[in-house]
């Protein structure tokens, strides 16, 4: 069974400070890799996915993750937050064999202090 | 902007009563799923649905059922809530290639408190 771990819990950082949450996953597949961001009041949405190819990937609002296989991790980065990143965020795998069930890891909030 | 709905976003209830919590979609979407999310922990799947009058189980045993009849609709029933209940409630919906792909569109929620 796949499993997904986010270390930090609770995130507090200043506008302009750089931002990376980590996130491990494990399975013993191939896997796809998500990251879903809700903004305080919103519903729960993609922010970035990776499948495949270059282990950068780089989705909305600045926000970029690295898949590191040898590390089963995708780390969460931002260079420079603002205060409208502050939300929660949840790191999300599923296997590469069709099968579309998402594992959710715990969620880390965020909070950009102005 | 995600068109799924769930309601109620709140429910206090007594033990023993019978729940159901809705959740609609207009986006035609074929599968739907059913999160739970206590605080602090992951989202759990429950059950999910791959079209109409497909209804399976999650990852994470519930005590609680769903249907599917219509294609846009995937109410979640509980036939007596316990306050073990208690937590937040995740409906979601993906078109045949979104879910694969691991994009879901998620509702607002609905968060049971059983007392």
């Amino acid at each position: 069974a796949q499993s997904v771990s986010q270390h930090n819990h609770h995130v507090i950082l200043s506008e302009a400070a750089s931002l990376e949450l980590g996130c491990n996953y494990s399975y013993g597949g191939t896997v796809n890799l998500f990251w879903y961001v809700q903004y305080p009041g919103q519903h729960l949405q993609l922010l970035l996915k990776y499948f495949s190819g270059d282990p950068l990937v780089k989705g909305i609002k600045g926000f970029e993750a690295e898949f590191i296989k040898s590390k089963f991790s995708f780390n969460l980065r931002k260079p420079s937050v603002q205060w409208s990143d502050t939300a929660e965020y949840f790191c999300a795998v599923n296997s590469n064999f069709g099968n579309e069930k998402l594992t959710f890891g715990t969620g880390t909030r965020l909070t950009i202090i102005p | 902007e995600a068109d799924i709905y769930q309601t109620p976003r709140y429910l206090v209830i007594g033990t023993g009563k019978k729940i159901t919590l809705e959740c609609s979609q207009t986006m035609g979407h074929d599968k739907m799923y059913w999160y739970q999310q206590d605080p602090g922990m992951e989202l759990h799947l429950i059950h999910y649905s791959y079209g109409v009058n497909s209804t399976e189980k999650g990852d994470l045993s519930s005590e609680s059922t769903v249907s599917r009849i219509r294609t846009e609709h995937f109410p979640l029933t509980l036939e007596s809530a316990r306050p073990s209940h208690t937590s937040q409630y995740l409906c979601a919906s993906s078109d045949i290639f979104g879910g694969s792909q691991g994009k879901l569109f998620f509702g607002s929620g609905t968060q049971l408190s059983v007392l």
